[in-house]
């Protein structure tokens, strides 16, 4: 079955720490997507690409960092930079012919 | 960027119960879509709706576009259909998400 798979579900990390979050899909869709979750809050965009080797900003795109070097793959880097990291994060990408978007399970971080 | 308004932010029915959700756009859109978040997290995608109604079971939405908002319907609810309901809309490939509606349908 074709999806997005993220991985870790639950990530733990210590304060000054780089984390790495992996969002994996085999829907052969160009465009894919990085949304962070607070609690009682709406989707916040972080990071887009819309096709290899290319990625945008988002809204609130301080203290993370994106690669896309496979169409498959977009992993996220949640740096030391990054403030108040702890949140749920969500993987997407979207059919660009029907404007579909498949989210993946998500992967809760939480500082410690 | 463009604001989104859902309303109402909390909802609580009882099975069997009929609900309109709303969601309001600062700006005009021409990508507009519907989810559900389960009360594990995970988003599904009910409707792409940049205008018109479109409907899927006990569920369909309308969008006006002219006048920058969008209705879900939820007929004869079940309590598989608790958790929270975002719309997201745009240009181009980029979504802005609303708050949420967080539905309880109790039995």
């Amino acid at each position: 079955d074709g999806g997005i798979t993220q991985s870790p579900k639950y990530l733990f990390r210590k304060e000054g720490q780089n984390v790495t979050l992996s969002c994996e899909q085999n829907l052969n869709h160009d465009a894919m997507y990085w949304y962070r979750q607070d609690p009682g809050q709406g989707l916040r965009l972080i990071y887009y690409s819309q096709i290899v080797n290319d990625f945008q900003k988002g809204d609130i795109a301080e203290g993370y960092s994106v690669s896309r070097e496979k169409k498959e793959s977009f992993p996220l880097t949640v740096t030391s930079a990054q403030k108040n990291p702890t949140a749920f994060y969500l993987c997407a990408s979207l059919d660009g012919r029907s404007w579909g978007y498949t989210f993946g399970s998500g992967t809760r971080l939480t500082v410690v | 960027g463009i604001q989104v308004e859902q309303s109402p932010p909390d909802l609580i029915l009882q099975e069997g119960a009929n609900s309109t959700l709303r969601c309001n756009f600062s700006d005009s859109v021409n990508n507009l879509q519907w989810f559900h978040q389960n009360p594990w997290g995970q988003l599904i995608n009910l409707f792409y709706i940049p205008s018109g109604t479109k409907q899927n079971g006990r569920l369909s939405a309308t969008t006006v576009a002219t006048e920058r908002y969008s209705l879900l319907y939820i007929s004869s609810s079940q309590t598989t259909d608790s958790g929270v309901y975002f719309c997201a809309g745009g240009t181009g490939n980029q979504f802005y998400f609303g708050t949420g509606t967080s539905l309880t349908v109790i039995p």
